[in-house]
């Protein structure tokens, strides 16, 4: 196990709802990134926080929303749920941006209807 | 726009054999090429990863070779076992070390 924890496993919401995903990193790890694993593909990357603060984004909406807090436990939230938002969710903790290893969480499974 | 391709979307191999996934790229700007993989309900697991000043690397019955002049780069699993069964990802990360790029997966189903 990576010990990075991710909350709630499943999720069930309609179009048009919004959704606050959680994540906790691995002990000492001061960066998360979120990725969005579609049924069949690889992750897109997210974001990236680091120590707070916004550290890249990829191409997603701003409905995509991110937050750190001091602890280094993170929260990804999406507001106007679409179908297309149906995904794992993932997070991953690395010790500093830029350190090859990332320590991938379990993810949270978004359904949307 | 996939900026890693990845090849096959599945593969079936016989217990012992080898197991090669493909990759390609076009970014110059990528610096570290990984490999992750997954097993169903879990995250994706960092496998093994080169640099492109590397041309091989091997970690116990996996290997990657890598071809910067092609920009590609494969994932060699010898004397494949029913435990190796799972997606496999390639990616790649940008040279501000902050988003890595992910191929689409390959299923590898290793056969008794």
């Amino acid at each position: 196990e990576t010990g990075v924890t991710q909350s709630p496993t499943h999720l069930i919401k309609t179009r048009g709802q919004q959704v606050t995903l959680r994540c906790s990193s691995q002990s000492g790890h001061n960066t998360v990134s979120w990725y969005q694993q579609a049924l069949g593909q690889g992750p897109q990357f997210i974001f990236q926080y680091y120590r707070e603060e916004e550290n890249g984004r990829g191409n997603f909406p701003p409905r995509f929303s991110g937050l750190q807090f001091p602890n280094y436990s993170s929260e990804l939230n999406v507001n106007a749920l679409e179908l297309d938002d149906s995904a794992l969710y993932l997070c991953a903790s690395s010790l500093v941006p830029g350190l090859e290893t990332q320590y991938f969480g379990p993810g949270t499974r978004l359904l949307v209807l | 726009q996939q900026q890693v391709k990845q090849s096959p979307q599945s593969l079936i191999v016989q217990k012992g054999g080898i197991s090669i996934i493909n990759c390609a790229y076009e970014n110059t700007a990528f610096d570290y090429f990984p490999w992750y993989q997954q097993f169903p309900g879990k995250g994706p697991a960092l496998l093994i990863a080169i640099r492109p000043d590397v041309s091989e690397k091997k970690e116990g019955r996996f290997t990657i070779s890598f071809n910067k002049s092609a920009k590609q780069f494969s994932l060699h699993i010898m004397d494949s076992q029913p435990g190796d069964s799972a997606t496999y990802f390639c990616a790649a990360r940008t040279d501000t070390g902050n988003q890595f790029y992910f191929g689409t997966g390959t299923s590898l189903t290793v056969i008794p």
